[in-house]
């Protein structure tokens, strides 16, 4: 199948920083790029859905200004949590989508984010 | 009504067991029908992926679909613990977007 990598796997910052996270197709192009939230115990929720060269797509109650994407190229997309605290900490996953896997949907291994 | 319902579960079984996993869904425009496998702290791991309605096989994983009863089901043949997971299902129209998920089931193989 498919790959899709994340880096970083796990990342603490201070609250009042802000952390991007790389979201990578690794060997097929994702025209669409989807950003996911999931708290312990707790099913995927969606956070927003990019397609390339285009502005994300937000869910709603998603504060568009704090979770920055980014998905500026076929294998590449960014989520930059801004001035994060301590209620962003969170499992984040990306999944992605494209040419020759157009009805399928891979996920990333997710990037657990702890705001002290 | 939710567009995708799912037993969370927690469901128990023995090791060796017949796991039946169920989702049923409202939207009758859905055509591509998936299963994921989550591990704890693990991004979903695709695990079947078929098309209109019908059965797929893959080792000890069937998937079946049936359109006409808007229900899917993945069945796991002699479970082993390391089947213990969270499983989703997930479901999309055509098109390659607007991918719906459930809310996944949890599962526990016992050894």
């Amino acid at each position: 199948g498919a790959v899709v990598s994340q880096h970083p796997s796990w990342v603490i910052c201070k609250s009042g920083t802000s952390v991007k996270i790389e979201c990578r197709s690794l060997d097929f192009q994702a025209t669409t790029m989807f950003w996911y939230r999931q708290f312990p115990k707790q099913s995927l929720m969606l956070m927003a859905t990019s397609n390339e060269g285009s502005k994300a797509t937000y869910e709603q109650g998603v504060e568009k200004d704090k979770f920055l994407i980014n998905h500026a190229s076929l294998t590449l997309s960014t989520l930059t949590v801004t001035s994060a605290h301590p209620e962003d900490s969170s499992f984040y996953i990306c999944s992605a989508t494209g040419l020759a896997v157009y009805n399928e949907q891979f996920f990333g291994p997710g990037t657990r984010l702890t705001v002290l | 009504q939710k567009e995708v319902e799912q037993d969370p579960g927690p469901l128990s079984v023995p090791e060796g067991a017949i796991v039946s996993l169920n989702c049923t869904y409202s939207n009758s425009a859905f055509q591509y029908f998936m299963w994921y496998r989550q591990y704890s702290r693990k991004g979903p791991e695709l695990l079947m992926y078929t098309y209109s309605s019908g059965n797929k096989e893959d080792g000890r994983f069937t998937a079946q679909v049936d359109k006409s009863s808007k229900y899917i089901s993945l069945f796991i043949r002699d479970s082993q613990p390391s089947d213990s997971a969270t499983y989703l299902c997930a479901m999309s129209a055509a098109g390659g977007q607007n991918f719906v998920f459930g809310p996944g089931t949890r599962l526990s193989v016992l050894p």
